[in-house]
């Protein structure tokens, strides 16, 4: 079945760090990608997301890139503020045709420090 | 900006005692949903809900839990005789009918079973 494995946390970086979060997935079809994002005490809120190989999700200046060839999509931002911090989820959905449910990896917590 | 909201935010219970966890989605949301995260695992699916039946479930969604939306607005999930390993987040989400990959997540209830 679908499958999501991201980088275990905590990851801890001073403001103004560059930042990778490792994703990689693994699907039966052709799924969309996604990153999740819960600052405390709040729900989960998509952050961005890539529906097809080589698209780039960017927003809030975090990017990722689907790659299909390494089932991977990581999570970049090149300058961490510590309003970043908060936990990240990597989730995928199979689309079209599937049940738009995402499947979700544990997530990783980012601690950025002053 | 609407948002999905939560009740109560954590609630401790005996086992074997039922709970009641409590959704109010937004507003023109047709499609409903309920996640769980047992504490350091990953974000897992229990069950969607549209038109006032439910549409997929999980295997963890077995005959001790249900939901309905009694009243039009609140959506509900009930666990009959709680275990201590129902000890979990619970996270409500709902999207439009026009978004099918993007649910908008409530904060979360903590659950704890004693």
């Amino acid at each position: 079945g679908d499958s999501v494995t991201q980088m275990e946390g905590p990851v801890t970086l001073s403001e103004e760090a560059f930042l990778t979060i490792n994703c990689t997935y693994t699907a039966t079809g052709y799924p969309s990608l996604f990153w999740y994002v819960q600052y405390p005490g709040e729900g989960l809120q998509l952050l961005l997301k890539a529906t097809k190989a080589d698209d780039k999700g960017s927003n809030k200046g975090f990017e990722a890139t689907y790659r299909k060839e390494t089932t991977s999509f990581h999570l970049e931002k090149g300058s961490v503020q510590v309003s970043d911090s908060a936990v990240y989820f990597c989730a995928l959905s199979e689309t079209p045709g599937g049940s738009y449910i995402p499947t979700f990896g544990r997530g990783t917590s980012l601690i950025v420090h002053p | 900006e609407p948002e999905v909201t939560q009740t109560p935010s954590h609630q401790v219970t005996q086992m074997g005692q039922e709970v009641i966890l409590r959704c109010v989605p937004i507003s023109n949301h047709l499609y409903f949903y309920w996640y769980r995260q047992i504490l350091g695992q990953k974000v897992e699916f229990l069950v969607s809900f549209y038109n006032n039946e439910i549409s997929e479930k999980s295997e963890i969604f077995d005959d001790q839990f249900s939901v309905e939306r009694p009243d039009g607005s609140n959506f509900t999930l009930k666990i009959r005789s709680t275990k201590l390993e129902d000890s979990a987040m619970y996270f409500c989400a709902t999207r439009t009918s026009g978004s099918y990959n993007e649910q908008f997540f409530g904060p979360g209830t903590r659950l704890t079973v004693l």
